[in-house]
């Protein structure tokens, strides 16, 4: 079975400061993909970045980063000069192959770390 | 022009009671989803319908009946209400191909409250 470990429940940073978010994962699958999602105290649940098992490239996208690494069972997102908007709890999610008909996509979620900046 | 809808935002019902949830999605997306969320911030999937067909069905009591009038759609529905069906239900969609694992993108959640 799949498996998503965030061991971080609640971080708290002071504005400006970087910050690394962890997360550590379980697959038998050679063809998986890896996601973060963010939970804005209101709620909803946003897209923050998709990466395939084969690609293990840095990615970087204004203050965010990853830093996949296959060897470790990481994909690690580092927020850079942190600010307030940033607080949220942020999601590591596993995709796996399943279904009735081998045709399904799941996602299979961490249990998240509460981000707090502070001012 | 909202992508992924739920309805409603918020569901207060008495134990033993009958509710419905539904979910629209307006990206031309094959695939469709219900997840829950406990108040532990835990979210796990329920169910997944790609073209109206159901492809994922977790461990769900037979309460929960998920129903796809057509592939933009894809209701909940819940009988006989229980307290530990209060949660966050999120409704999600994404465009699926057998090799392929796009992102999936969620509603805005629907809070339950079980009394």
């Amino acid at each position: 079975a799949q498996k998503v470990t965030q061991a971080q429940t609640e971080i708290s940073v002071v504005e400006k400061e970087d910050v690394t978010l962890d997360c550590v994962y379980e697959t038998r699958d050679t063809t998986y993909y890896l996601f973060w999602y963010k939970q804005p105290p209101s709620g909803e649940l946003v897209f923050l970045i998709r990466r395939n098992s084969f690609d293990e490239q840095n990615e970087i996208s204004g203050r965010y980063s990853w830093n996949f690494q296959k060897s470790t069972s990481s994909f690690n997102f580092t927020i850079t000069a942190s600010q307030v908007v940033d607080s949220a709890v942020y999601f590591c999610a596993l995709s796996e192959r399943s279904g009735l008909t081998g045709g399904g996509n799941k996602l299979t979620f961490g249990t998240g770390t509460q981000l707090k900046v502070e001012l | 022009d909202t992508a992924v809808s739920q309805t409603p935002k918020y569901l207060v019902t008495q134990m033993g009671n009958d509710k419905s949830i539904k979910c629209e999605q307006n990206l031309g997306h094959d695939t469709m989803y219900w997840y829950k969320q406990d108040s532990k911030k835990f979210l796990k999937i329920m169910f997944s319908y790609n073209n109206k067909e159901l492809i994922i069905n977790e461990t769900v009591p037979n309460r929960f009946s998920p129903k796809s009038p057509d592939k933009a759609h894809l209701n909940l529905h819940i009988n006989s209400l229980e307290l530990g069906d209060s949660a966050v239900y999120f409704c999600a969609s994404s465009q699926e191909g057998w090799n392929s694992y796009n992102e999936q993108f969620f509603g805005p959640g629907t809070r339950l409250t079980v009394l």
